[in-house]
């Protein structure tokens, strides 16, 4: 079975200052990787996802993560927030299986990143 | 393209009394998940159809919640009777499951926010 760890339930920063949103994971099996973000009264966007190859992905709007095998983790960072990305955000796992098929979910808690001006 | 559609969005009733969700799902898409979400936690999967089949509702509390996808599109989500425990947001979710091992994209909805008094 697989399970998320996200360590910060907030993370408060002020306008264009760097941010890392922490994520870990534990699995049995490889993994595909994501991040969702939650706005205010919104449903949950994805934002990027490792699923193979390079292990830093990025998003459109400045976001990147680096998938850590040895440390089971696949952090969020970006250079300069903005008032914008106050959100909640979410780190998920899911199982890999060569066969193919279903590929169940697992959500972290969530961590609320609020940018203060 | 539209998105993922829900409603309502909120719902407010008392114990004891029945409710019913709905959603529609991205056009074409396949595969449709209702999620649970308490609140400060990551949203948790009830049910997974693809098309008209419920291939996974191994969390779905079977006593009291119910859950159909007539046609393979449209889906609803019955509590009956609701209690206390059961406030939390409830998302569905839509993908285009392509069977080839890869990590479909989950598409949400916005959710409807149940509180039961």
């Amino acid at each position: 079975a697989q399970s998320v760890t996200q360590l910060d339930s907030q993370v408060p920063v002020f306008e264009e200052a760097p941010v890392e949103l922490r994520c870990n994971y534990s699995s049995s099996v490889s993994v595909y990787l994501f991040w969702y973000v939650q706005y205010p009264n919104q449903g949950l966007q994805l934002l990027l996802k490792y699923l193979s190859g390079s292990t830093l992905v990025e998003s459109i709007n400045g976001f990147e993560a680096e998938f850590n095998k040895s440390q089971t983790s696949f952090h969020l960072r970006k250079p300069s927030v903005h008032i914008s990305d106050t959100a909640e955000y979410f780190c998920a796992v899911s199982a890999f299986y060569f066969s193919g098929g279903y590929n169940k979910l697992i959500f972290g808690a969530g961590t609320r990143l609020a940018v203060h001006p | 393209e539209a998105g993922v559609v829900q409603s309502p969005r909120y719902k407010i009733i008392e114990k004891k009394q029945p409710v019913a969700f709905w959603c529609n799902p991205i056009s074409g898409h396949n595969t449709l998940y209702w999620y649970r979400q308490n609140l400060g936690q990551g949203p948790e999967l009830l049910i997974r159809y693809e098309n008209e089949e419920a291939v996974d509702d191994s969390q779905l509390p079977k006593d009291r919640f119910s859950a159909e996808r007539l046609k393979g599109v449209d889906s609803t989500l019955k509590i009956q009777p609701a209690e206390l425990g059961d406030s939390a947001v409830y998302l569905c979710a839509s993908s285009l499951t392509t069977g080839q091992g890869y990590a479909d994209t989950q598409y949400f909805g916005p959710g409807t926010r149940l509180t039961v008094l």
